[in-house]
């Protein structure tokens, strides 16, 4: 497709249970985001994966939550024992390396989780 | 530390009458600022970036303003119009920044 791509669209989970994410950028794309955002909040970084790069976990909030790409493709976000806090929009942009023109980022339309 | 503010409370206006949105932001260098779109439900979507050392940027009823002495960007979007509606967030990045925080946002309610 021509954008990013996130699934699942919505997830409702029962407390302490696992859950992963998905995240497809545009094509081409080598730079990868996670956001948080909670109800009302405004986005929370999580993680940065550029190319074949370390990845910058620095927003990450607790060992809970991991990801992993895929060279420049797939992403996936995993939150495992999951707390009530955890509930919230997931969000997925792509940038081109050095940002194009603009550096804007393109995002997907998020994952919405529930944790009951 | 890093701190962007955005006014929480939601801006009513009436159609027709210029919207104006600010963004502060303390801590920070930008070398330059981006404003982003965002409607419930959805994800953001990329408006405008300006540079610091660009005082004023237009596109159509958008202009936005950057003013690195007070800290400080402008969005004004003119002739206001219902599907203006939405939430307006600024994200000040600094040049060797990749990772573009942004501020809470405030909402925008154009009533017809």
């Amino acid at each position: 497709g021509a954008g990013v791509s996130q699934s699942p669209s919505n997830k409702v989970t029962e407390k302490g249970k696992d859950v992963e994410l998905r995240c497809d950028p545009i094509s081409g794309h080598t730079a990868l985001y996670w956001y948080r955002q909670r109800l009302g909040q405004g986005l929370e970084f999580l993680i940065y994966f550029q190319g074949n790069s370390a990845p910058d976990k620095s927003g990450l909030p607790s060992d809970r939550f991991s990801a992993e790409r895929t060279g420049e493709s797939v992403s996936t976000l995993t939150i495992q024992r999951t707390q009530q806090e955890d509930s919230a929009v997931y969000l997925c942009a792509s940038s081109l390396r050095t940002g194009g023109a603009t550096g804007e980022l393109f995002f997907g339309e998020g994952s919405r989780l529930t944790v009951l | 530390s890093q701190k962007i503010e955005q006014n929480s409370e939601a801006l009513n206006i009436q159609e027709g009458k210029t919207a104006t949105l600010t963004c502060n932001y303390t801590n920070y260098s930008p070398a330059y600022l981006q404003w982003y779109r965002q409607d419930p439900g959805r994800g953001p979507v990329f408006l405008l970036l300006i540079r610091e050392n660009e005082k004023e940027k237009r596109k159509e009823r958008l202009k936005v303003t950057f003013d690195t002495t007070l800290k400080q960007s402008l969005f004004h979007i003119t002739a206001s119009q219902p599907a203006d509606s939405a939430t307006y967030l600024c994200a000040p990045r600094s040049g060797g920044s990749y990772i573009p925080t942004f501020g809470r946002g405030t909402s925008l309610i154009v009533h017809p």
